[in-house]
């Protein structure tokens, strides 16, 4: 069973349109999670890190925790098409490690 | 502060044959994982060292193994390569092992033919 569940999409939306990202894990024991853009052929960037629950605001970018549903979402603002790209989820569990599970990763394409 | 660096960029070589792969952290950082990502399975993790340490291993084979030096470059081997080894190696950094952001170097391709 994977732990870490995302849409693969293609997600498209609008330029200047809000999109909504998603994600599930299954370990109640991760503690904190990671949202990665990665465009085609490059390495994933961190973009944002969320580790309590509630919202988790930096710039057009807003990451959203609910460990008790298990779910963690990122909304990106003003979407322009330099955004396109695959956002990857990614959790770690608790204890001394830095293993992140990911998620598949959701396509996101920003229409001009 | 330069990123993670990783070397060589793109490799090939022929089944059977091994391949080391080089990352160099970010400075300061004692924390070094590596992943590797396919297009069918996406990115998953290989292991982690911490001031020289492996602390957590991947599910993967024997064939893949790694360390790390006292300065925190990192180094993989895969012996007695295969065709389902090809994929894009990444490495990634960070200050240590809790509650830390990681940040991933462009990653090494490798091709098996």
């Amino acid at each position: 069973q994977k732990e870490v569940e995302q849409n693969s999409g293609p997600l498209s939306v609008p330029e200047g349109a809000i999109a909504s990202l998603n994600c599930t894990y299954s370990d109640r024991g991760s503690q904190s999670f990671f949202w990665y853009r990665q465009y085609s052929g490059k390495s994933p960037e961190l973009i944002m890190s969320i580790y309590s629950n509630g919202d988790k605001e930096d710039g057009r970018f807003t990451a959203q925790l609910n460990k008790a549903s298990q779910y963690v979402s990122l909304l990106i603002r003003d979407s322009q098409p330099s955004d396109s790209a695959t956002y990857l989820c990614a959790a770690r569990g608790g204890g001394a490690t830095n293993k992140l599970i990911f998620g598949t990763g959701t396509l996101l394409a920003v229409q001009p | 502060k330069a990123g993670v660096t990783q070397t060589p960029r793109y490799l090939i070589k022929t089944r059977g044959q091994q391949v080391t792969l080089s990352c160099s952290p970010i400075s300061g950082h004692r924390s070094v994982s590596w992943y590797q990502q396919t297009p069918g399975q996406g990115l998953q993790f290989l292991f982690e060292y911490f001031s020289e340490t492996q602390r957590n291993k991947g599910n993967f084979p024997g064939r893949f193994s790694g360390r790390q030096f006292s300065n925190s470059r990192s180094e993989m081997n895969v012996s007695t390569l295969e065709l389902g080894d090809s994929a894009l190696y990444l490495c990634a950094s960070s200050p240590g092992t809790i509650s830390y952001e990681q940040y991933f170097g462009p990653g090494t391709r490798l091709t098996v033919t």
